[in-house]
């Protein structure tokens, strides 16, 4: 079965640029999209179809996908950026979810 | 405004059984997949199960193949999961989801809770 790795945790200073990795065999051959989830809410989908970014989020949050890793990158991160952020793919029938980034703003 | 609200969750001994619902108002319900995700306290976001915008083809999480079964009733605008043979690892929050083309979830639900436990 088709397995997606995130790093547990990522960290950022305030103001700096936030790299979010997930990891596939051939994922570029997939399309990646990626979920923010503050606690005690529900997921929000934040890039969708590797770098689609809905409109309800500014143009900081950013994907890509390239090889093995697709990429979430957040600019200038901001305090209420602070979530947990998990990457997704369709494979073959079954829907695939990585393990989910922590991301920490300092 | 897409809206999905979800109930019939609750505590439910091992081996019960829970019908969820989800209501869907806010866009053309017939006219999307839709799928259910669960997520276990403290754990990552996990697939349950989709289907199709007809209901003649659905796809379940391997761990969840012959005790749950996803079903919908588009003229009530709802989507439903019925969960049996529950046990302790099904504890968790079951969000309900539309489904977009490239397979994403565009719109959750608020999520319902499962406790299995004695």
């Amino acid at each position: 079965s088709y397995e997606l790795t995130q790093p547990l945790s990522v960290s950022v200073a305030l103001g700096q640029t936030a790299i979010i990795p997930c990891e596939g065999d051939y994922i570029r051959s997939k399309n990646v999209h990626w979920y923010q989830q503050k606690p005690g809410q529900a997921p929000v989908l934040v890039i969708y179809r590797d770098s689609i970014r809905p409109s309800a989020f500014p143009e900081r949050f950013s994907g890509s996908n390239s090889g093995n890793t697709a990429t979430l990158t957040i600019s200038r991160a901001q305090a209420g950026d602070e979530a947990d952020y998990y990457c997704q793919v369709w494979d073959s029938t079954t829907v695939v979810f990585g393990g989910g980034t922590k991301l920490t703003v300092l | 405004e897409v809206q999905l609200v979800e109930s019939g969750g609750g505590l439910v001994q091992p081996g019960g059984s829970l019908r969820l619902s989800c209501a869907a108002t806010g866009f053309t319900f017939s006219s999307y997949w839709m799928a259910w995700v669960r997520q276990a306290p403290g754990k990552g976001l996990e697939w349950v199960a989709n289907i199709k915008q007809d209901g003649s083809e659905m796809y379940h999480v391997g761990s969840g193949r012959g005790r749950f079964t996803i079903s919908r009733d588009n003229a009530k605008n709802s989507l439903y999961l019925q969960v049996n043979s529950l046990r302790a690892e099904d504890t968790a929050m079951y969000y309900c989801a539309r489904v977009n083309l490239g397979i994403y979830f565009e719109y959750w639900g608020q999520g319902t809770p499962v406790t299995v436990s004695s």
